[in-house]
């Protein structure tokens, strides 16, 4: 089993549309959890860290975490052409907040 | 601020060889990490240095190296190049405060080893 597992893509949503991403992680004293963006050609780009069960809002981006199901996901509202990319999900186990441990992402189509 | 700096951004090599990438943290950031990242393993982590010791390690043979100077700048090393090493290398900053924390990744390295 991976220890960090992403909903298989690609996902294609009209525009306008919420998209959602899914994760889940092994490792029950994972604690950390961030969500991060990443353009064809370029690095990732951290979105949201989420850190407590419960839901996390920051624009139209929505971030959810329920440890006792050791699930995390991503809800992206009114979705744009501009949001297409692959999202990954990251989870730190707290040895060390330097080390990330990554899913292998899912590749986002947001169509007009 | 300036963000995380990686040199070179492009680079090709022979197989045998050896290659060494730099990288410059967000200025206040301690933590510097690197990363593999292949189509084939995705995003792997390499190790991690804070205040110059290597504070965790990632699955990877010995050819790869790294260290970190007492500004904060970080080098990693391959030795021995070998094909399957063609990959993105990313380097990424760490910011803390408060108990949560924060992640910063830079352009990356793309190596060719041919």
């Amino acid at each position: 089993q991976k220890e960090v597992e992403q909903n298989s893509g690609p996902l294609s949503v009209p525009e306008g549309a919420i998209a959602s991403l899914n994760c889940t992680y092994s490792d029950r004293v994972s604690q950390s959890f961030f969500w991060y963006r990443q353009y064809s050609g370029k690095s990732p780009e951290l979105i949201m860290s989420i850190y407590s069960n419960g839901d996390k809002e920051d624009g139209r981006f929505t971030a959810q975490l329920n440890k006792a199901s050791q699930y995390v996901s991503l809800l992206i509202r009114d979705s744009q052409p501009s949001d297409s990319a692959t999202y990954l999900c990251a989870v730190n186990s707290g040895t060390s907040y330097g080390k990330l441990t990554f899913g292998q992402g899912t590749i986002l189509t947001v169509h007009p | 601020k300036a963000g995380v700096t990686q040199t070179p951004r492009y680079l090709i090599k022979t197989r045998g060889q050896q290659v060494t990438l730099s990288c410059s943290p967000i200025s206040g950031h301690r933590s510097v990490s690197w990363y593999q990242q292949t189509p084939g393993q995705g995003l792997q982590f390499l190790f991690e240095y804070f205040s110059e010791t290597q504070r965790n390690k990632g699955n990877f043979p010995g050819r790869f190296s790294g260290r970190q100077f007492s500004n904060s700048r970080s080098e990693m090393n391959v030795s021995t190049l070998e094909l399957g090493d063609s990959a993105l290398y990313l380097c990424a900053s760490t910011f803390l405060a408060g108990g949560s924390y924060e992640q910063y990744f830079g352009p990356g390295t793309r190596l060719t080893v041919t």
